[in-house]
């Protein structure tokens, strides 16, 4: 089944860690995203990428880095920069023609004890 | 409507009854919205989306509503079910370009037996 794929679904760190988010689609979908997830707030773009090896800034990319290597991967790396990275991480992909809907992973919850 | 802070608002119907969630949008000039729904600790699904030059789209047992003139976005659900329990919210896009998603924090959608 094509599809989105997050790894790990649960993950601890602790303080002054960095870790690093798994996302891989068979999509063959140009675009890329992660988005972080917070209770009662809407998702919030971290980054997105359109191409491989190019990425660019969401509104909140400050204490995250990505890469694009593949298009078929798109990991996020939480660094300890990022004041408050407990949160549900999830990535999207979509197509960059037509309806741009986005489809959705099952998402990473990150805990830093 | 939408609320900001941690506590979603949450709608309680009964089995079978119908499901109204209401969704404002912010930005005028969006021209495609998305419905998703979210099940506890799981990545957004794709429910049914609309376009600017329509006002109503019907899917299986949905059914979204746009109001332009008052920016004002809603699902309906006939006959809901206990599956249908979840969080349901809406997303705004200016184009087809995924990274200008806007997303709504939601609504938790509990079905009473």
């Amino acid at each position: 089944d094509g599809g989105i794929t997050q790894s790990p679904k649960y993950l601890f760190r602790k303080e002054g860690q960095n870790v690093t988010l798994s996302c891989e689609q068979n999509l063959n979908h140009d675009a890329m995203y992660w988005y972080r997830q917070d209770p009662g707030q809407g998702l919030r773009l971290i980054y997105y990428s359109q191409i491989v090896n190019d990425f660019q800034k969401g509104d909140i990319a400050e204490g995250y880095s990505v890469s694009r290597e593949k298009k078929e991967s798109f990991p996020l790396t939480v660094t300890s920069a990022q004041k408050n990275p407990t949160a549900f991480y999830l990535c999207a992909s979509s197509t960059l023609q037509g309806t741009g809907e986005l489809f959705f992973g099952e998402g990473s919850r990150l805990t830093v004890l | 409507g939408e609320s900001v802070g941690l506590h979603l608002p949450t709608l309680s119907v009964q089995e079978g009854d119908n499901s109204i969630i209401n969704c404002a949008y912010s930005n005028s000039a969006s021209d495609y919205f998305i419905w998703y729904k979210q099940e506890s600790g799981k990545g957004p699904q794709f429910i049914i989306d609309i376009r600017s030059n329509m006002d109503k789209r019907q899917g299986q047992r949905v059914t979204v509503l746009l109001n332009k003139t008052v920016k004002h976005l809603s699902l309906q659900i006939a006959a809901t079910q206990p599956g249908d329990s979840a969080v349901y919210f809406c997303a705004e896009n200016i184009d087809n370009y995924g990274q200008n998603f806007v997303f709504g924090p939601g609504t938790r959608l509990s079905v009473l037996p």
